[in-house]
């Protein structure tokens, strides 16, 4: 079975902090994807990456950076935090132009 | 722009009865996923569907691609089977990784 991790399932931060959100996948899989999910809104790609080290940039890029150093993994990071960045965010990945899969999510608060 | 809708945005069934949930996309696509998305906020891979009819047990869906849409149909509901059904194509052409989701199928199931 695909297995897709996120570091928290629950966060909470202060206006102004610098914020990681972690993702880790199992399955070698090519790219992985970065959504944000907002009520009315749906589900929006923030960023994306096909391969380590390489991203672009997806519907909502502005605020956020990735970073890929390992295959495995792919990180968002929040430079400083602001109210308007209280989501939920999905971390996905897939093998290349297949079927993608989702972790758990993280529900991000941002005082 | 490319767009996709779902029909209805909310259905309430007796537990046990049958459902039919739609899908329509404005342009050509490589393939397309049905998930479910729990009271969790985990999102649950239903079926990978480019095109063509799969079934996995009470649940099946059909995507005819040249007319531009996909449902699923949900047989003998249970209380389980609530929560938000998303349609995601993955649109054919340029920047074509990323899926775009639709705004979702909320279902509730009632005893």
């Amino acid at each position: 079975d695909v297995k897709v991790t996120q570091s928290s399932r629950y966060l909470v931060k202060r206006t102004g902090e610098k914020v990681f959100l972690e993702c880790v996948q199992d399955m070698d899989h090519e790219n992985m994807f970065w959504y944000r999910q907002d009520p009315g809104l749906g589900l929006r790609l923030i960023y994306f990456s096909y391969d380590v080290k390489m991203k672009e940039k997806g519907d909502i890029p502005e605020g956020y950076s990735v970073s890929r150093e390992k295959k495995e993994r792919f990180s968002l990071i929040l430079e400083s935090a602001s109210t308007n960045q209280t989501s939920m965010y999905l971390c996905a990945s897939s093998p290349q132009g297949y079927e993608q899969y989702f972790g758990p999510g993280t529900r991000l608060t941002v005082t | 722009g490319i767009q996709v809708e779902q029909s209805p945005p909310d259905l309430i069934l007796q537990e046990g009865a049958n459902s039919t949930l739609r899908c329509n996309f404005s342009d050509s696509v490589n393939n397309l996923q049905w998930f479910h998305q729990n009271p969790w906020g985990q999102l649950i891979n239903l079926f990978y569907i480019p095109s063509g009819t799969k079934q996995n047990g009470r649940l099946s869906a059909t995507t005819v691609a040249t007319e531009r849409y996909s449902l699923l149909y949900i047989s003998s509901s249970q209380t389980t089977d609530s929560g938000v059904y998303f349609c995601a194509p993955r649109f054919s052409g340029a920047g074509s990784y990323q899926l775009t989701f639709g705004k979702g199928t909320k279902l509730s199931v009632i005893p």
